[in-house]
């Protein structure tokens, strides 16, 4: 049963648009959450991160927003850029002390890829 | 700082071999973590350790054993390889476990046949 779930295997956008990367969450106790990018025969690199305390996080063109209502979160890239095209994973943690062994432990979404268009 | 290396980057297994995937980083980080994925999927935790000599079982621990003897290293060990066992592996790193980046090595992609 997947925890987080990315269910946009793939996204094509032209240049300069905007791009919307979606992430959806079942586990209630998730409060910290990530977005990693990864090119083709590289491992993945952190890009951005939220905690359940904020609802938006800000990194030049990258923005995520959390609705811990809806249990969902976007990635917003803006202009996109050829060079942004990559796979990009969605992670969720428990922070909480009460959530056990599992405390701090990264659970992946599927993916998905993000083609830019010149 | 060559931040975390993996080695080999690519091996062929017979199944029913053994092979040891090597991990080190120089960050002189305390977590460490090592995490397969499939094609198609996101990665899934096999094992993470907190410190030299301390390991704990992740998501999909069978069929792997690790080790912890130093900061700097951790290898995977597959004992009895199988096909389900093909993926690629990914080892990473991290300062401390709770809102710290795991910095991840480049992967050792691994075939059994």
């Amino acid at each position: 049963d997947q925890q987080v779930k990315q269910n946009s295997p793939s996204l094509s956008v032209q240049e300069g648009r905007i791009s919307i990367l979606n992430c959806d969450y079942t586990n209630s106790m998730f409060d910290y959450f990530l977005w990693y990018k990864k090119y083709p025969a590289e491992g993945p690199t952190f890009l951005i991160s939220i905690s359940s305390i904020k609802d938006k996080n800000e990194d030049g063109r990258f923005t995520v927003f959390l609705n811990k209502s809806a249990k969902h979160l976007s990635l917003h890239i803006v202009p996109s850029q050829p060079g942004d095209s990559a796979v990009y994973f969605c992670a969720a943690s428990a922070q909480r002390e009460n959530y056990g062994g599992s405390q701090g432990n990264l659970i992946f979404g599927k993916g998905t890829k993000l083609s830019v268009k010149p | 700082n060559a931040g975390v290396t993996q080695t080999p980057k690519f091996r062929i297994l017979k199944i029913g071999q053994s092979m040891t995937l090597q991990c080190a980083q120089d960050m002189n980080h305390n977590y460490m973590y090592w995490y397969r994925q499939d094609p198609g999927m996101g990665l899934k935790l096999i094992y993470y350790s907190v410190g030299a000599g301390i390991t704990d079982k992740g998501e999909v621990p069978n069929g792997y054993n690790v080790s912890r003897s130093t900061t700097e290293d951790f290898p995977l060990r597959l004992e009895l390889a199988a096909p389900s066992q093909t993926s690629v592996y990914f080892c990473a790193s991290a300062r401390d476990r709770l809102q710290e980046t795991q910095y991840f090595g480049p992967g050792t992609r691994l075939l059994v046949l």
